[in-house]
């Protein structure tokens, strides 16, 4: 129940491309589905969230689609760039700040010019 | 600069010599964490801390030790390392009872420990 299912592992997508995460989530009391993305050698930084009540969010190149009844939510990367390349871990949680958020096993993505 | 700072980033050791990284945030979070990144599994919580000397294990605490004794810094002791701890770990803050779009998780840059 307190899992959080993230597909596929690696991505290769082609300069211009849509980069495609999958996320799936058990506990529907989880209410902030965060994206976070991490460069190597460096922390994850948060990307981009989402509440439930929300199908939808979108901040430049980057989408987060949530399907509250299906228990999903993806991110998508429009006109990706070779700087995208990286990884990326979707998460979620319950509650107000300080607690814990559970995060997917990652995503590693190359972004090829 | 608001920041989530580790050291020392990178660390070699060997089996049972008691070990401690440090963390320390500058944005005055009631909220830190450990976490394990290994590959294949995600990062994976070791232990948290609500506030001053309020700590609590989390997913992987096994072999891990914690202290809160000031807001700002959030030790991870190992106290007889072993290989399998071998990892990349972070440390990470948040606010405290707000919610959690206006407060979110902020990381360091990770400290990647070998133990032989």
């Amino acid at each position: 129940q307190q899992q959080v299912k993230q597909s596929p592992q690696s991505l290769i997508v082609q300069k211009g491309g849509i980069s495609i995460i999958n996320c799936a989530y058990e506990n529907t009391a989880f209410d902030y589905f965060p994206w976070y993305q991490q460069f190597p050698g460096k922390g994850p930084a948060l990307l981009i969230a989402i509440r439930p009540d929300v199908s939808e969010k979108k901040e430049g190149r980057f989408t987060i689609s949530f399907n509250k009844s299906a228990k999903q939510f993806s991110l998508h990367i429009m006109d990706s760039q070779p700087g995208d390349s990286a990884t990326y871990f979707c998460a979620a949680k319950r509650g107000q700040a300080g607690t814990a958020l559970i995060f997917g096993k990652g995503t590693t993505l190359s972004v090829s010019s | 600069e608001a920041q989530v700072t580790q050291n020392p980033r990178y660390l070699i050791t060997v089996t049972g010599k008691k070990l401690t990284v440090t963390c320390s945030q500058n944005m005055n979070h009631e909220y830190m964490s450990w976490y394990r990144q290994d590959p294949g599994l995600g990062l994976r919580q070791i232990y948290y801390s609500m506030n001053v000397e309020v700590t609590d294990k989390g997913d992987v605490p096994e072999g891990y030790k914690v202290s809160r004794k000031e807001k700002r810094n959030f030790p991870l002791i190992l106290e007889s390392p072993s290989p399998n701890q071998t990892s990349l770990y972070f440390c990470a803050s948040s606010r405290q009872g707000r919610s959690s779009y206006n407060s979110p998780l902020h990381f360091g840059n990770g400290t990647r420990l070998t133990v032989t």
